[in-house]
């Protein structure tokens, strides 16, 4: 079955603390990118990648990070998580680009007290 | 900055009728639209894509149009049902392998 997987699906954690959220896909897409979720603002890309070791910033990028090591995965990495990175957090992925039907993994509810 | 813009409040409508969104953008031109269902708790899916070339596309009950002098893209589910009650979410593309910008979509509730 054709997917986006995320682990873990609910983190709680503590200031500083870092942390890796996971991301994979099994439809060899090219396009893969992480988005945080927040009432009212929507979903908000932090990065994206176009291919293994090509990544670039979304609109909020700050306190991420990401690597793309090979085509299937893209973990989404926070070295020192604070409070105002609470948030539901989403991994993407589609054929060739942002232009393309995005398929998105099942979220991951992050808190950080 | 970029922006796509969506109405913030929920569009309550009867079952059958014809429910009608709106994403308007601002500071940009996308190439490409593409319009999401998000149910409570889980990712968005894909619905719709649209390109600029194109006035219109359907796809069963749901109808797209983008109007590039409005900057307007007008998101319709005809025959509306209870089931099609959840968050709408409208994203445009300047194209390419770009950045995507969501907007921060429109709950619709169909009652019976």
């Amino acid at each position: 079955e054709a997917q986006v997987t995320q682990n873990p699906r609910y983190l709680i954690t503590v200031t500083g603390k870092k942390l890796t959220v996971t991301c994979s896909q099994n439809m060899n897409h090219e396009y893969m990118s992480w988005y945080r979720q927040d009432p009212g603002l929507g979903l908000r890309q932090i990065y994206y990648s176009m291919n293994v070791e090509v990544t670039d910033k979304g609109d909020v990028p700050e306190g991420y990070k990401v690597s793309r090591k090979e085509k299937r995965n893209f973990p989404l990495i926070l070295e020192s998580p604070s409070p105002n990175q609470t948030s539901l957090y989403f991994c993407a992925s589609s054929k060739t680009g942002g232009s393309y039907e995005q398929y998105f993994g099942p979220g991951t509810r992050l808190t950080v007290t | 900055s970029q922006k796509i813009e969506q109405n913030s409040e929920a569009l309550n409508i009867q079952e059958g009728k014809t429910a009608t969104l709106t994403c308007n953008y601002t500071n940009y031109s996308p190439a490409y639209l593409q319009w999401y269902r998000q149910d409570p708790g889980r990712g968005p899916v894909f619905l719709l894509l649209i390109r600029e070339n194109e006035k219109e596309k359907r796809k069963e009950r749901l109808k797209v149009t983008f109007d590039t002098t409005l900057k307007q893209s007008l998101f319709h589910i005809t025959a509306s049902q209870p089931a099609d009650s959840a968050t709408y979410l409208c994203a445009g593309s300047p194209g390419g392998y770009n950045k995507l910008i969501f907007g921060a979509g429109t709950r619709l509730a169909v009652h019976p």
